[in-house]
């Protein structure tokens, strides 16, 4: 089955400055790649997904990059905010009606 | 957009009690619902997959008569902890799948259980 690791599990920046998040999957065949934010007893909530058919997509201070060939994705989040400190989740899936499969998450704590 | 609802946000019951969990996909129609558990400071770990009109698909390890699925309707999936024990206490998390719309998952907010 799927495999998927994240990196790292904790990570701190200073308000402003960039974070990053990477993720690495195992199965070929998985072609949607969501990433989720987390805040304690909540849900998960949807931030930014990705297709295999493209590698990079965007949306204002939110980023995703795919790489299929070497089985990473990576989630970009510039202009931190306080607001952004939270869980991430990043999640692989063959897409359709297929399970999601999750990474182990990172607390991402925005300082000010 | 979508909107998935769970019901009991938060429930405590004795040991040996059984509790059930709704999960109600209340403005689309849900094909598939997934059912998931979380520790806390954890990942969420996918127990099961529900499938309307059949017999949800269970994780490996996650035992089926212990953790009852019934999807009776495109709206309703059912998680019932049967004969809870302490280490059953967990965060349960739901999750609706529409058909034909894309792979995304929208989640429920998720039901506290806490045996004691």
């Amino acid at each position: 089955g799927e495999n998927v690791e994240q990196h790292p599990s904790t990570l701190s920046v200073q308000e402003g400055d960039s974070a990053v998040i990477k993720c690495t999957y195992s199965d070929s065949a998985s072609n949607y790649f969501p990433w989720y934010k987390q805040e304690l007893g909540k849900r998960p909530q949807l931030i930014i997904d990705i297709r295999s058919n493209v590698g990079e997509k965007k949306d204002q201070r939110i980023a995703v990059t795919l790489n299929k060939t070497a089985k990473h994705f990576s989630l970009h989040i510039t202009e931190t905010q306080p607001e952004d400190s939270a869980v991430y989740f990043c999640a692989a899936s063959r897409g359709g009606g297929n399970k999601l499969t999750f990474g182990t998450g990172t607390q991402l704590k925005v300082e000010l | 957009g979508a909107v998935v609802s769970q019901h009991p946000s938060r429930v405590i019951c004795k040991s040996g009690t059984s509790v059930k969990i709704e999960c109600r996909s209340l403005d689309f129609q849900a094909t598939t619902m997934f059912w998931y558990r979380q520790f806390p400071k954890k990942s969420l770990m996918l127990m099961a997959t529900s499938n309307e009109g059949s017999k949800a698909t269970y994780e490996q390890g996650v035992e089926k008569d212990k953790f009852l699925i019934n999807h009776a309707s495109l709206t309703l999936s059912t998680l019932t902890v049967t004969s809870a024990h302490p280490e059953d206490s967990s965060f349960y998390i739901c999750s609706a799948m529409a058909s034909g719309v894309g792979s995304e998952q929208f989640f429920g907010p998720g039901t506290r259980l806490t045996v004691l």
